[in-house]
């Protein structure tokens, strides 16, 4: 059983352009997290989503990012008009369900890098 | 507010040291899920234990040892007869399941070197 997949693991974008990360969870596992983990910090929480909602989205930044979890296809992250702040390690989670705690598998995180 | 502190930033040892992790959470809930993770330098993260809040029994796996105190809020990570690969960033967080999420509350993390 394949863990959880992301990718592109390293991106490097100007300032200005967009970046699009991807996270395949685990088969089988409905629920993604993603995270965040500045240079330096710990990881911090981003958003959680179901397929195709939105659950809990109180770690997003209020501007320029947004994610979504079609019925088919990878969990999506896009960042717009990227600053040199944004640049980060970005984890994908996925569970298999909510409620009496499932596990978190962690993806090997894609590393964003702005110039 | 949910909170997890890990006041040592860095700590340096040398093999065969024993070193221990300090982890204290903050939570107004009594049923709670604690963690510890493992970042190698390659940058993944690697679970190591979970924990729930109504099993304080101390576990050992290996040359690893983790202590839960809750009248300290305290989960404790300490390792025996260090070895260089367990040089790493190692995170505490907390999970609270009441509210429809189960997202993680990480700490700042300790970064361990052990040298050889």
């Amino acid at each position: 059983n394949a863990g959880v997949m992301q990718n592109p693991r390293h991106l490097v974008r100007r300032r200005g352009q967009e970046a699009r990360l991807r996270c395949s969870p685990m088969k089988g596992h409905s629920h993604v997290y993603w995270y965040r983990q500045l240079p330096e910090e710990g990881l911090k929480f981003m958003v959680y989503l179901q397929k195709e909602n939105i659950i809990d989205e109180s770690g997003m930044p209020k501007e320029r990012f947004s994610a979504e979890f079609p019925k088919e296809g990878p969990s999506i992250l896009r960042i717009q008009q990227v600053v040199r702040g944004d640049s980060a390690a970005y984890f994908c989670a996925s569970s298999l369900a909510t409620g009496s705690y499932n596990e978190q598998f962690f993806g090997p995180g894609t590393r964003l890098t702005v110039l | 507010a949910q909170k997890v502190t890990q006041a040592q930033t860095e700590i340096s040892v040398v093999e065969k040291e024993d070193v221990t992790l300090d982890c204290v959470y903050e939570t107004r809930d009594t049923t709670y899920y604690l963690f510890w993770y493992k970042q190698p330098p390659s940058g993944e993260l690697v679970f190591l234990i979970r924990r729930n809040s109504f099993d304080e029994q101390n576990e050992i796996s290996g040359r690893y040892s983790w202590n839960f105190q809750k009248s300290t809020s305290s989960f404790n990570f300490t390792i025996t007869a260090s070895q260089v690969v367990d040089s790493a960033v190692y995170f505490c967080a907390l999970s609270d399941p009441n509210y429809n999420t189960d997202k993680l509350i990480f700490g700042t993390g300790t970064r361990l070197q052990v040298f050889p």
